[in-house]
């Protein structure tokens, strides 16, 4: 089993809708963060949370230390917020990532 | 705003060949690294380097090697190229005090190994 788990893997939703996706994982860490990768490829950092919830325009990440588990919200979603998303935790202790497999988002007009 | 910047965006190269991928940041970041992305895998650490002339193994090194003599150039070599080394690659840094914080990505290379 992955140490970190996202999803849905594809997710297809209309312009304006509600998007959450979602991330669970199975260690214990000192920082969870939310990344963009456009199809061109590069990755871009969205969110680095630790605890409690962040906003960034129309982007809302949460974090529930206890039930080790993370959501990104989208609201009033558009089609270049299509992209895939991917979930990374920091373990305490150690200087690298660990990898979700990513959640491809399309958004239909 | 960092920059990290990888030298190709798409390479195509044959069986049994020697490969250099390159990446170079302008941040000063002591922390560099190479991961490979494959479908359905995620992002993979290759190798990490925490400063220079020091690298430690990520998570799946078998069939490469890096080198890191200047603080800004972090180069991932693919010793004898394998189809089974296809794959986007991308580099990313960060600086020392920074550990809590997001790395910086660059574009990634997309290899072909025919």
């Amino acid at each position: 089993k992955n140490e970190v788990e996202q999803s849905p893997q594809n997710l297809t939703a209309q312009e304006g809708e509600f998007i959450t996706i979602n991330c669970s994982y199975s260690v214990g860490i000192s920082a969870l963060h939310w990344l963009q990768q456009h199809p061109g490829g590069g990755i871009v950092s969205l969110f680095m949370l630790s605890s409690g919830k962040k906003k960034h325009g129309r982007l809302i990440a949460t974090i529930n230390i206890q039930e080790k588990h993370s959501s990104l919200h989208i609201t009033a979603s558009h089609p270049r917020d299509s992209a895939v998303y991917i979930c990374a935790v920091r373990r305490f202790g150690n200087e690298k990532l660990t990898f979700g497999t990513g959640t491809r988002l399309t958004i239909i007009p | 705003d960092v920059k990290v910047t990888q030298s190709s965006r798409y390479l195509v190269k044959r069986t049994g060949e020697k490969v250099f991928l390159e990446c170079v940041q302008d941040m000063d970041h002591e922390n560099m690294f190479w991961y490979r992305q494959d479908p359905g895998l995620g992002l993979r650490l290759i190798y990490f380097s925490y400063d220079v002339k020091m690298k430690e193994k990520g998570d799946i090194p078998e069939g490469y090697s890096v080198s890191r003599e200047k603080k800004e150039r972090f180069s991932l070599i693919l010793e004898s190229a394998s189809t089974n080394q296809t794959s986007m690659y991308l580099c990313a840094s960060r600086g020392w005090e920074q550990r809590n914080q997001p790395q910086h990505f660059g574009d990634g290379t997309r290899l072909s190994i025919l």
